[in-house]
């Protein structure tokens, strides 16, 4: 059964440095999600890809946070520089088009901020 | 602004009960309600979803009821496993647009043997 690939799975850095995720989605999937879940959270949308194009990143700290699926496959999440706050569980979510509601998340990146 | 909210917070039940999880909504134009579960450091996966036009859907042991006017929706678990101990997520969105799912705090279940 094909699944979200990330990585690395965990990642611990101090504070003020970069931080890069990684994510494949299920093969061809045009929709690519990143989430942040806080720790006792449910999962909160940081950006939505459509193929190449972000179609909404209301959420996403601009100031410190980018993202990009250059090819509309594969992606990356960065930070920089990070902050204490941002330790959190960093999930990737695909969905195949638009017949289907369903998203598929990835194991996701437990980033720890020191 | 929190547009699902979930309860209870934390569930214990014995083998063989049948938990129940409550969610609640705000946003009349979500048309996409899925049920998530996820155990320690690990990924939410899709349990079951149902979307306004039915108001029960059942899959194996889990089911979903849906009150549309009410704005609620809950997930049962039929005979309950100790294996079923985890977080469950429900969440909404306008499916059809394949916007973002809005998640619920998330309600910790342990099934005692």
């Amino acid at each position: 059964e094909a699944e979200v690939a990330q990585s690395p799975r965990y990642k611990i850095t101090e504070k003020s440095q970069a931080v890069a995720f990684w994510c494949d989605p299920i093969s061809g999937h045009a929709t690519l999600y990143w989430y942040r879940q806080i720790l006792g959270q449910g999962p909160e949308l940081l950006v939505q890809f459509q193929d190449e194009s972000v179609v909404d990143d209301s959420q996403l700290p601009k100031d410190r946070f980018s993202a990009e699926r250059l090819k509309g496959v594969d992606s990356t999440l960065k930070i920089q520089p990070a902050e204490l706050g941002d330790s959190a569980m960093y999930l990737c979510a695909s969905r195949r088009d638009s017949s289907t509601d369903t998203q598929y998340f990835g194991p996701g990146t437990r980033l720890t901020v020191l | 602004q929190q547009q699902v909210k979930q309860s209870p917070q934390s569930l214990i039940v014995q083998k063989g009960g049948i938990p129940i999880i409550n969610c609640a909504y705000e946003n009349t134009a979500f048309d996409y309600f899925p049920w998530y579960q996820q155990f320690p450091g690990k990924g939410p996966a899709l349990l079951i979803a149902i979307r306004p036009d039915v108001s029960e859907k059942k899959e194996g042991r889990f089911t979903i009821s849906f009150n549309k006017s009410a704005k609620q929706f809950s997930l049962h678990i039929m005979d309950s496993q100790p294996g079923d101990s985890a977080t469950y997520f429900c969440a909404a969105s306008i499916g059809t647009s394949g916007s973002r799912l809005t998640f619920g705090e998330g309600t910790q279940l342990t099934v005692n043997p």
